[in-house]
């Protein structure tokens, strides 16, 4: 079956730009996770969805972040006034459920690159 | 934040030679997980560890969740050329029942035909 889903694979855009990231989750899967990747890094949470509602925003660095998931389904990552610090590969993640111990199953990422 | 710490942070071997790498947290964590992470793509799950001093193969790989549940270890045998690429230690905490998932730094493997 088809995995996790991210548009666009690469994206550049200018300082001050305003950007959107999709994720497309696993069929199924009600919990949605976004992680940032700095290079040489391992993945940082960024926020996470149960259904519809973000159940932990915590991981958002500020107010220029925003996510959604209208339908419980598809995600949009909204980036607002970019910096040149948001230059990162950004991932989304789902599982089945929401639970402490279900594995999370990553897209390929989205590559941000902020000039 | 709560840390991860892995090492080593990279490895260059021979193919066909053993390889271990492990995870430690100054705290509890309920659940381990190992991902392996190749250039341009998201980390795939290699192998998921539920209880204290579960032991688990996938392969050639084997895992361990350390009984004082503040580490893990990843055993990979007979190393091969496509072994390579990173690996990431990551856990859920022990106080929390969300998505946070927490990633270690990663260790580079390089294997040399």
């Amino acid at each position: 079956g088809a995995g996790v889903s991210q548009t666009p694979s690469n994206k550049v855009t200018e300082k001050g730009k305003y950007v959107e990231l999709r994720c497309d989750p696993i069929s199924g899967h009600t919990a949605l996770y976004w992680y940032r990747q700095s290079l040489g890094q391992g993945p940082e949470f960024l926020i996470y969805f149960q259904g519809t509602g973000a159940a932990d925003d915590s991981g958002l660095p500020n107010d220029r972040f925003f996510a959604v998931r209208p339908e419980g389904s598809v995600s949009t990552l909204k980036i607002q006034r970019t910096e040149r610090g948001d230059s990162a590969v950004y991932l989304c993640a789902s599982s089945l459920r929401n639970s402490g111990g279900s594995p999370l199953h990553f897209g390929n990422g989205t590559r941000l690159t902020v000039t | 934040g709560q840390q991860l710490n892995q090492s080593p942070q990279s490895m260059f071997i021979q193919e066909g030679e053993d390889v271990s790498m492990n995870c430690t947290s100054s705290s509890i964590f309920n659940t381990w997980l190992w991902y392996k992470q190749d250039p341009g793509e998201g980390p795939v799950l290699l192998i998921a560890l539920y209880k204290a001093g579960e032991l688990t193969s996938n392969g050639r790989l084997t895992a361990q969740f350390g009984i004082t549940r503040k580490d893990s270890f990843l055993n990979i045998s007979a190393s091969i050329p496509s072994d390579v690429g990173i690996y990431f230690c990551a856990g859920y905490h022990g106080s929390s029942n969300t998505g946070k998932l927490i990633f270690g730094q990663g260790t580079t493997l390089q294997v040399k035909p």
